[in-house]
């Protein structure tokens, strides 16, 4: 059975870094490619990038460029996502989620949740 | 404006049949053969409920389906039940990947 765990909450102050992981249990990491996803209280989805768990490959959003850094340890079977220069806007649940390796955009197993709180 | 639009909320009655729909721009009009529907229920993850427009992941309950016509895409979900109520998203690619609003279904 395959289970995406994440890091837990985190509380940072405006101006620094939070880095979050998305460990896979139960399937080979390296196969697929993670997504990470935010979703602000009270608000909708919102897509943050992608990283293809076996080669490192990214994406990410236009949005967040330069302010995200997403990596992979195949080594640990676990994806990290790190956050730069948090603002208080940036207060969410960020979720990871694993591709099926045979169709794009289908996202089958998504991690917990870590809640993400920015404040002084 | 977002790429993808869907109402913000809908309401149905136990064991009708409902149809949410996600309407997209031109930006997506190319990869609109890759949307796919998420259900989220409060505090809880999404959870893939249709992927590449009509595509239902094992475990799904056949009352759930998808289509496309045009720029719209739709999740049909019939004999609704009260656990259907929850937050539905669609999602699809532009230039990268994209979620509407969001559709509140309350059963």
């Amino acid at each position: 059975q395959v289970q995406v765990v994440q890091s837990g909450a985190e509380v940072k102050k405006p101006g620094a870094s939070v880095k979050i992981s998305c460990k896979i249990v139960g399937n080979i990491f390296s196969n697929y490619a993670f997504q990470w996803v935010r979703q602000a209280p009270g608000q909708g989805l919102e897509w943050l990038g992608w990283i293809n768990a076996g080669n490192g490959n990214t994406k990410y959003s236009q949005k967040f460029q330069g302010r995200i850094t997403m990596t992979s340890d195949t080594s640990a079977s676990t994806a990290y996502m790190e956050v730069s220069s948090l603002r208080s806007e940036d207060t969410a649940v960020y979720y990871c989620a694993k591709d099926r390796s045979d169709a794009a955009g289908a996202w089958d197993y998504w991690g917990q949740g870590t809640p993400v709180t920015v404040s002084s | 404006q977002s790429a993808l639009t869907q109402p913000a909320s809908v309401s149905g009655s136990p064991g009708q049949s409902i149809n949410l729909t996600c309407a997209g721009t031109s930006s997506v009009a190319g990869s609109f053969h890759l949307v796919s529907w998420y259900q989220q229920h409060p505090g809880q993850a999404p959870k893939l409920m249709i992927y590449e427009v009509n595509k239902r992941p094992s475990g799904v309950s056949n009352r759930f389906s998808g289509s496309k016509s045009g720029n719209t895409a739709s999740l049909t979900i019939s004999g609704l039940q009260a656990e259907d109520e929850a937050d539905y998203y669609c999602c699809s690619y532009t230039s990268s990947w994209v979620f509407g609003g969001g559709t509140k279904l309350t059963v």
